[in-house]
């Protein structure tokens, strides 16, 4: 069974441009979970969406936005970037929101 | 809000000495509990999974007990070997999203 998998897996964008990342979640998980990892913040829950509707939402600026498609693969886009937004981005896809979390390798975001 | 606590935050001990992890939490309305290692620039690997009914779960060299009551779980590493040299962290589930401790870095010793 495919885990789950996070392109682009390195990306350089410079300050105020915009980015988006994307997620495919294991396959029949149809719940998708974002979060950014910075040394200084650890791990933090920016939003999460069950079928193609987000259900929670973290403590972030509306410059961070995401969405789901039908088939479970979900996106997340920063607009604007700032130097602060340099981070590791990893989803989680989960079947139900009690069940156990399985995590992507992440997309590393470097704002220069 | 929850805030979860990882102690120690560093450990380096000797190959087949047995690994003690302890986290905490202040909310103890959880949903579950979930334990992670993460290697260097990598995504996290589920280690354990213990919902909230449950005091303890076990896979392997690993087990994991929950006291929700006082907020803390331990996980424990038996017969450390090298390869167990990881960043491990401990996730709270409450409100259907996870909280995560800061991490206890991990260096078994050849």
């Amino acid at each position: 069974k495919a885990g789950v998998t996070q392109t682009p897996r390195y990306l350089i964008k410079t300050r105020g441009q915009q980015v988006t990342l994307s997620c495919s979640p294991i396959s029949g998980h149809r719940s998708v979970s974002w979060y950014q990892q910075t040394p200084g913040q650890g791990l933090q829950f920016l939003f999460e969406y069950f079928s193609e509707t987000q259900r929670n939402k973290g403590n972030f600026p509306g410059r961070f936005s995401g969405r789901q498609f039908s088939n479970s693969r979900s996106e997340m886009n920063v607009s604007t970037l700032e130097l602060g937004d340099s981070a590791l981005y990893l989803c989680a896809s989960f079947k139900d929101r009690v069940d156990e979390q399985y995590f992507g390798p992440g997309t590393r975001l470097t704002v220069t | 809000k929850q805030e979860v606590t990882q102690i120690p935050a560093a450990l380096s001990v000797p190959e087949g000495e047995n690994l003690v992890l302890n986290c905490s939490f202040t909310d103890s309305a959880i949903y579950n509990l979930q334990w992670f290692r993460q290697d260097p620039g990598k995504g996290l690997t589920s280690l354990l999974l213990i919902q909230s009914s449950q005091r303890e779960q076990t896979s392997g060299r690993l087990n994991a007990s929950l006291d929700k009551s006082s907020g803390r779980s331990t996980l424990y590493i038996a017969a450390s070997q090298p390869g167990d040299s990881a960043t491990y962290l401990c996730a709270v589930n409450n409100d259907y999203k996870l909280s995560f401790g800061a991490g206890t870095t991990v260096t078994v010793r050849a």
